[in-house]
């Protein structure tokens, strides 16, 4: 596709069931990244994929939280267990070497 | 993560006003990005920079890369109604850090 997709797009789960959340990055873009927004706040950093190097983890919340990829396609964050405190918008970005980053719409997680 | 130091947190202006915000770092980026988020939607890329001191326009929004590579500016010169949103910085060495956002409301 020509922008990043991010899927679902709204999520409701019961607390204490696990999720998993998917972003097709734009094809060719080397370089992944989730974030989270809570409500009204800024983006917090997750997890940050670049090619087939280690992914840097340094802004997984807990180890409920964990994330994969692929090479340079797909990713899925997944989220075990989840609390209500999960609940926010999880966005997903994607560039190419040192251009710019693009992201998807967000997947908007509430926590019931 | 690192998270780069951008104020002011929030504005309130009237329509017409011109607005200024900036974005400040102890480390030094190889590129500065400037993005616009609406309610329910992921951020947009508005200016990207690339080269200390380099100054770019796009319509009514100019961004400067500053000279000591550790800092940037967005300026809006006369703001209108739909400039309402969250913008964002971002440096970038090796990846993206982005900044905490500036809450822009545009009173009519």
């Amino acid at each position: 596709g020509a922008g990043v997709s991010q899927s679902p797009s709204n999520k409701v789960t019961e607390k204490g069931k696990d999720v998993e959340l998917r972003c097709d990055p734009i094809s060719g873009h080397t370089a992944l990244y989730w974030y989270r927004q809570r409500l009204g706040q800024g983006l917090e950093f997750l997890i940050y994929f670049q090619g087939n190097s280690a992914p840097d983890k340094s802004g997984l919340p807990s180890d409920r939280f964990s994330a994969e990829r692929t090479g340079e396609s797909v990713s899925t964050l997944t989220i075990q267990r989840t609390q209500q405190e999960d609940s926010a918008v999880y966005l997903c970005a994607s560039a190419w070497g040192n251009t710019e980053a693009f992201f998807g719409q967000g997947t908007r997680l509430t926590v019931v | 993560g690192q998270q780069l130091n951008q104020s002011p947190q929030s504005m309130f202006i009237q329509e017409g006003e011109d607005v200024s915000m900036n974005c400040t770092s102890s480390s030094i980026f190889n590129t500065w990005l400037w993005y616009k988020q609406e309610p329910g939607e992921g951020p947009v890329l508005l200016i990207a920079l690339y080269k200390a001191g380099e100054l770019t326009s796009n319509g009514r929004l100019t961004a400067q890369f500053g000279i000591t590579r550790k800092d940037s500016f967005l300026n809006i010169s006369a703001s209108i109604p739909s400039d309402v949103g969250i913008y964002f910085c971002a440096g970038r060495v090796s990846q993206f850090y982005f900044g905490t956002g500036t809450s822009l409301t545009v009173i009519p």
